[in-house]
């Protein structure tokens, strides 16, 4: 139950589309859900995060997508550049717990 | 502002040794977390220190423990090291808020342990 699955576990786009990975969870209890971003090397990097008070939340290019009837929840990241290569983790977090729960990672890469 | 260090880049060990990782959070952040990202397994949670005190552990053995220091820098310790604790592992760092409840994480470069 305190597991976020996610998909697909790699993912290849074409400059200027739109990116999108797909996370899944079950445990209701969880209320901060964020997304991060790692390069080969370093450590995540957070780059937007949610909560489900809101359906949806836009920062620039990314936007998350939030589900809550569906216990589902996205990142799309539009006009995808070059430098949008990496991997994103989706994660989760119980108020209180504060451990982040991790999805398995997506590997993204954009072809010019 | 400074980021999350942590120390040192990479690590070496044989197996049955024992490995000593630091990690410096971020000015004003209390909170300080450690996660384990084996090649195959994701992130995964190892330990919560806030104010000095561990606050939750993951599924981990006894021999991974770890603590925080008044400057509320951490050590994560790992005893009798075996080849699957080869590893990059991760310190974030975050702050208190009102209502007892915690800010983002902010993640440092990690450490690769690479136990032989």
């Amino acid at each position: 139950q305190q597991q976020v699955k996610q998909s697909p576990q790699s993912l290849i786009v074409q400059k200027g589309g739109i990116s999108i990975i797909n996370c899944a969870y079950e445990n209701t209890a969880f209320d901060y859900f964020p997304w991060y971003q790692q390069f080969p090397g370093k450590g995540p990097a957070l780059l937007i995060a949610i909560r489900p008070d809101v359906s949806e939340k836009k920062e620039g290019r990314f936007t998350i997508s939030f589900n809550k009837s569906a216990k589902q929840f996205s990142l799309h990241i539009m006009d995808s550049q070059p430098g949008d290569s990496a991997t994103y983790f989706c994660a989760a977090s119980i108020p209180g717990n504060e451990k982040l729960t991790f999805g398995t990672g997506t590997r993204l890469t954009i072809i010019p | 502002e400074a980021g999350v260090t942590q120390s040192p880049t990479h690590l070496i060990k044989t197996r049955g040794q024992q490995a000593t990782l630091r990690c410096s959070p971020i000015s004003g952040h209390t909170s300080v977390y450690w996660y384990q990202q084996a090649l195959g397994l994701g992130l995964q949670f190892l330990l919560w220190y806030d104010e000095g005190e561990e606050r939750n552990r993951g599924n981990f053995p006894p021999r991974f423990s770890g603590r925080q220091f008044p400057n509320y820098s951490s050590e994560l310790n790992v005893n009798a090291l075996e080849l699957e604790d080869s590893a990059l592992y991760l310190c974030a760092s975050s702050r208190r808020l009102a209502g007892d409840s915690t800010d983002t994480q902010y993640f440092g470069p990690g450490t690769r342990l690479t136990v032989l």
